[in-house]
């Protein structure tokens, strides 16, 4: 079965400093996998997603992934972070086209002034 | 991207009474459509698959008889909560894919609100 881990409920960093959120998944099979963005009290925003093309997917607000399949990880990155970028994280996983994802549980991420 | 627009994005109701949410796609039309619950500080966790002409799919442990879930039209589905209960104060989000680029996307609303009293 498909599940998703998100390592850290909560990740703080200081404004300026590299941002790094863990998503690792398991899958049976080759997974399209999502990172989406959520801001308080509204719903979820795509940042980028892995579709078996590039393993380095750039999405939007300067957010980055890699896929590695030896470490069945999906990491999303930024250089320096933002005050803006203050927001839940959700990492998803989906294994074909029957449209449903997986959850990961969500990381806050907190930025420092 | 796609837009997926939500009413109310936020309701306030008394318990016994039953509460209309409606999930519309702007810009594209949609066969399929999902809804979301999400409790404070958690992921989201699918209720059920809403499909046009079709009956939903609900997912274990969620009550079709208490969700119901109607997609009329390839641009609507309604989630109607039925005699609420406070337990089922909660973020409702729905969301609609669009294929492209070898893969189908899903798009979200900005979620309803629901506190019952």
């Amino acid at each position: 079965a498909q599940s998703v881990t998100q390592l850290g409920s909560h990740v703080s960093v200081s404004e300026g400093a590299l941002v790094l959120l863990r998503c690792n998944y398991s899958s049976s099979v080759p997974p399209y996998l999502f990172w989406y963005v959520q801001y308080p009290n509204q719903g979820l925003q795509l940042l980028l997603k892995y579709t078996s093309a590039a393993t380095l997917v750039k999405g939007i607000n300067g957010f980055e992934a890699e896929f590695k399949k030896s470490e069945t990880s999906f990491h999303l990155t930024k250089p320096s972070a933002h005050m803006s970028d203050a927001a839940e994280y959700f990492c998803a996983v989906s294994e074909g086209s029957n449209y449903q994802l997986i959850w990961g549980a969500g990381t806050k991420l907190i930025i420092k002034p | 991207g796609a837009v997926v627009s939500q009413h109310p994005s936020w309701v306030i109701c008394k318990s016994g009474t039953s509460v209309k949410i409606e999930c519309r796609s702007l810009d594209f039309q949609a066969t399929t459509m999902f809804w979301y619950r999400q409790f404070p500080k958690q992921s989201l966790m699918l209720m059920a698959t809403s499909n046009e002409g079709s009956k939903a799919t609900y997912e274990q442990g969620v009550e079709k008889d208490k969700f119901l879930i109607n997609h009329a039209s390839l641009t609507l589905s309604t989630l109607t909560v039925t005699s609420a209960h406070p337990e089922d104060s909660s973020f409702y989000i729905c969301s609609a894919p669009v294929a492209g680029g070898g893969t189908d996307t899903q798009y979200f609303g900005p979620g309803t609100r629901l506190t019952v009293l």
